[in-house]
């Protein structure tokens, strides 16, 4: 089946404490991309790849980092999480060319207290 | 700042009616429009993508773009209760190579029995 799985789900944790979300898709796909989702600020992007070793910032990067090492996965790393990055996390995948239906993983439900 | 402006409603609509949700975009140079489902707790998921001016038809779903007024519209005739959810509209910036997607923040739709 094809998807894009996030691990975890939920998670709880404490401020400054490291934690990383992962993101793998199995359609091939060239381009992923990391989201947060507020109440009233809909989606917004954080980072997102073109390809391997190709990352670069979307619109609200500070405290976060990602890498892409495999064309699969796509993991979104929080150094030092603080409560304002509390928040739904998504991340997506398309093709590159064509009309870019992004897929979106099931989300990341992440609490930062 | 790019902008894409929805109304958070809730639309109330009773079933078999039309739902009309509407959206509004600030850079006149975008040129796809994407319109996305989302039930609570869930993932969005593509409804259907628009390009060009005018109507563009998918079984209960129309979607008209408008460029000259910069706003996109998703009709869904014959509403049904499983169509309550929230809809997001997002748009890819002109000139933007990152396939980035600039989403609103949704309009919530509640189909009444």
């Amino acid at each position: 089946e094809a998807q894009v799985t996030q691990n975890p789900r939920y998670l709880i944790t404490v401020t400054g404490k490291k934690l990383t979300v992962t993101c793998s898709q199995n359609m091939n796909h060239e381009y992923m991309s990391w989201y947060r989702q507020d109440p009233g600020l809909g989606l917004r992007q954080i980072y997102y790849s073109m390809n391997v070793e190709v990352t670069d910032k979307g619109d609200v990067p500070e405290g976060y980092k990602v890498s892409r090492k495999e064309k699969r996965n796509f993991p979104l790393i929080l150094e030092s999480p603080s409560p304002n990055q509390t928040s739904l996390y998504f991340c997506a995948s398309c093709l590159t060319g064509g009309i870019n239906e992004q897929f979106f993983g099931p989300g990341t439900r992440l609490t930062v207290l | 700042q790019k902008e894409v402006e929805q109304n958070s409603g809730p639309l109330s609509v009773p079933e078999g009616a039309i739902a009309s949700l509407n959206c509004t975009y600030s850079d006149r140079g975008s040129q796809s429009f994407f319109w996305y489902r989302q039930y609570s707790g869930k993932s969005p998921e593509l409804i259907m993508f628009i390009y060009s001016n005018g109507d563009k038809e998918d079984g209960r779903f129309t979607a008209q773009l408008n460029k000259a007024s910069q706003y996109v519209s998703l009709l869904i005739r014959d509403s049904q209760p499983s169509d309550s959810a929230t809809y997001l509209c997002a748009v890819r910036p002109w000139m933007d190579s990152s396939y980035k997607l600039i989403f609103g923040s949704g309009t919530r739709l509640l189909v009444r029995p």
